[in-house]
């Protein structure tokens, strides 16, 4: 089993470029999420999706978007970067809500310039 | 937003101690607290999953338990070794988001 597949794994961004961080598993999980990591201050999650077709922002929604249209993939499209944004991202997803273990992804590295 | 506290934010032991660290969770609407352990330049890694008041698991050296009534849960390792060296982070899943602290970062010494 692949687990949880995310790319790229780095990326360099001029401010007010768009992308889009990708995130697909094949565990048939239905909770996905994305996070963001910066040093001091923990993940923090900005969007989740409970299923196909359901998605719901997180703590620092801002500047992201997010889709799932299968329950295999769960994008995560920056905008217009800020540098700001330039962290980690984990995308992790769990076969349950809450009492199931997460399955992280190995992250993204963004920086934004 | 709920406040998940880990204490303490780092911790360096010598090989063959033992060592236990603290998640503080707001203890009202519980569901479920998860702990992680994240490896340096890896991803996060579950370890356990607890869900009752009372709860205590383990795994190898690593042990887990759980009170809901005051919102804490403590992790202990038994004789650390230096490939336990790792930042541990608990999880409160509440209103269907987890929310994570900022983890212990344990260093073990040969």
């Amino acid at each position: 089993n692949a687990g949880v597949t995310q790319t790229p794994k780095f990326q360099v961004l001029k401010t007010g470029q768009s992308m889009t961080l990708q995130c697909a598993q094949d565990m048939n999980h239905e909770y996905m999420s994305w996070y963001r990591q910066d040093p001091g201050m923990g993940l923090r999650l900005i969007h989740y999706s409970v299923g196909a077709g359901i998605t719901d922002q997180g703590e620092v929604p801002n500047g992201y978007n997010v889709s799932r249209s299968t329950t295999e993939d769960f994008p995560l499209r920056l905008l217009s970067a800020a540098p700001s944004q330039t962290s980690v991202y984990f995308c992790a997803s769990s076969y349950s809500q809450g009492s199931g273990g997460y399955t992280f992804g190995s992250g993204t590295r963004l920086t934004v310039v | 937003i709920l406040n998940v506290e880990q204490s303490p934010q780092s911790l360096h032991v010598q090989e063959g101690d033992s060592t236990n660290f603290t998640c503080s969770f707001p203890s009202s609407n519980f569901y479920a607290l998860h702990w992680y352990r994240w490896e340096t330049a890896k991803s996060p890694e579950a370890l356990f999953v607890m869900t009752l008041n009372g709860d205590e698991k383990k795994k190898g050296r690593i042990s887990a338990t759980l009170n809901t009534k005051e919102g804490y849960s403590y992790l202990y390792i038994k004789g650390s070794q230096p490939e336990d060296s790792a930042t541990y982070l608990c999880a409160d899943y509440n209103f269907n988001k987890f929310y994570f602290g900022s983890g212990t970062k344990l260093n073990v010494k040969p």
